[in-house]
């Protein structure tokens, strides 16, 4: 079946710092997610793409869609405190409908 | 409006015995997912519903795992004779409708452990 490899697997950084993720597919998607979870809650959603090249932004968070669509990064600028979390990718190939596949997830510990 | 709930919101049972997890959808969302999410690990998807109708079970680990939903509203999710490696988060979530480019909101899951 379709997997997402995501990297890294953990993030130590200083506040301000800018982050980098990214996730990669051997097969197409045609679309990627990016979701982030707190402790004990579901994942919420941060941003959606669904076109090949398409970069998108929200507030700090900026991500884009390769344009192999097989791959897809998360940059976080001038990280805070509360960025701490696991990043997840998420994609969506063929006739999958809102079946997501979901990367293992990137642990991010911001440092005050 | 409430989002997705779910309950338990923890369940710890003995190896053999039968769970059942429950989740409220949003109100008026007709597509409903399972995911189940194993200690530090990513989402692993289950089951869809559109509606009552689940079209594609294939992502149900095994014969033990099986889903409905009733009313196009709240699902249950039971596996039977459960084993050790069952226990994980179970998160559950809906969007209006079956689409990719409708957001699923997610639960905040049921944790379970068995023991």
């Amino acid at each position: 079946g379709q997997q997402l490899n995501q990297s890294p697997q953990s993030m130590f950084i200083q506040e301000g710092e800018d982050v980098s993720m990214n996730c990669t597919s051997s097969s197409i998607f045609n679309t990627w997610l990016w979701y982030k979870q707190d402790p004990g809650e579901g994942p919420v959603l941060l941003i959606a793409l669904y076109k090949a090249g398409e970069l998108t932004s929200n507030g700090r968070l900026t991500a884009q869609f390769g344009i192999t669509r097989k791959d897809s990064f998360l940059n976080i600028s001038a990280s805070i405190p509360s960025d701490v979390g696991i990043y997840f990718c998420a994609g969506v190939g063929g006739t999958s409908y809102g079946k997501l596949t979901f990367g293992q997830g990137t642990i991010l510990t911001v440092h005050p | 409006g409430a989002g997705v709930s779910q309950s338990p919101s923890n369940k710890v049972t003995e190896k053999g015995k039968d769970v059942e997890l429950r989740c409220d959808p949003i109100s008026g969302h007709t597509a409903l997912y399972w995911y189940r999410q194993s200690l530090g690990q990513g989402l692993e998807f289950l089951i869809y519903f559109q509606g009552n109708s689940a079209p594609d079970k294939s992502g149900l680990p095994s014969d033990r795992f099986s889903a409905e939903r009733t009313g196009g509203s709240v699902s249950t999710l039971t596996i039977q004779r459960t084993q050790q490696e069952d226990s994980a988060v179970y998160l559950c979530a809906s969007s209006s409708r079956l689409a990719t480019s409708e957001t699923q909101y997610f639960g905040p899951g049921t944790r379970l452990l068995v023991l």
